[in-house]
């Protein structure tokens, strides 16, 4: 089984702080993928990787940024964390390998601003 | 853009059937998936449906396509407690699950009566 394991479940953290959301994934899969879910708003995009050191902006993209500088992790960083950013964080990984394989999800990471 | 629809709350008895619809505005999707999401846990991939196809079904679970109306439903025969959940439909787009980001609904809560 694909194992995506995000490595906070609970994050408090202040405004203007830098964080760091980290994910890992253990089926060597190219794609990695960073979503926000707010309640009313479904899943959003934020960013996500064809493959280390490659990034692609998703649809809410403003405010973050990432790192992939191993296969395996990628990482979601709020480069000054504000209170509109508390949210559920939910990272994903897929291989390009073929069509039908789909997008496995970690538990995700619920992050509070104050 | 992309737009996925669906009903934001459905109760049902249990034994009964559910079903969950969703509409889709994609007609280039390769893929259609169903994910459930359990109270604070990730999404879990229940089952996907490739666009040829109308019909598949898994165990308790039909998904049931109609690409002319762009309109996915899931299924759940005999539901029980246990599938008290939010249920998201995603779709892919054009280059299929494993190479792009999904576009997700904003889930439907099932809600199970006694």
């Amino acid at each position: 089984d694909v194992k995506v394991t995000q490595s906070s479940r609970y994050l408090v953290k202040r405004t203007g702080e830098k964080v760091f959301l980290e994910c890992v994934q253990d089926m060597d899969h190219e794609n990695m993928f960073w979503y926000r879910q707010d309640p009313g708003l479904g899943l959003r995009l934020i960013y996500f990787s064809y493959d280390v050191k490659m990034k692609e902006k998703g649809d809410i993209p403003e405010g973050y940024s990432v790192s992939r500088e191993k296969k395996e992790r990628f990482s979601l960083i709020l480069e000054s964390a504000s209170t509109n950013q508390t949210s559920m964080y939910l990272c994903a990984s897929s291989t390009p390998d073929s069509y039908n394989q789909p997008q496995h999800f970690g538990d995700g990471t619920r992050l509070s601003i104050l | 853009g992309e737009d996925v629809e669906q009903s934001l709350f459905l109760s049902v008895r249990e034994g009964d059937s559910s079903v969950i619809n969703c509409t889709y505005t994609d007609s280039s999707s390769t893929y259609l998936y169903w994910y459930k999401q359990e109270p604070g846990a990730g999404l879990q991939l229940l089952t996907y449906i490739f666009s040829n196809m109308d019909m598949k079904q898994d165990q308790r679970l039909t998904v049931l396509l109609n690409k002319k109306d762009k309109h996915l439903s899931l299924r759940i025969a005999d539901t029980q407690t246990g599938d008290s959940a939010i249920y998201f439909c995603a779709e892919s787009g054009p280059s299929g699950g494993g190479a792009d980001g999904l576009t997700f609904g904003k889930g439907t809560h099932l809600i199970i009566q006694p």
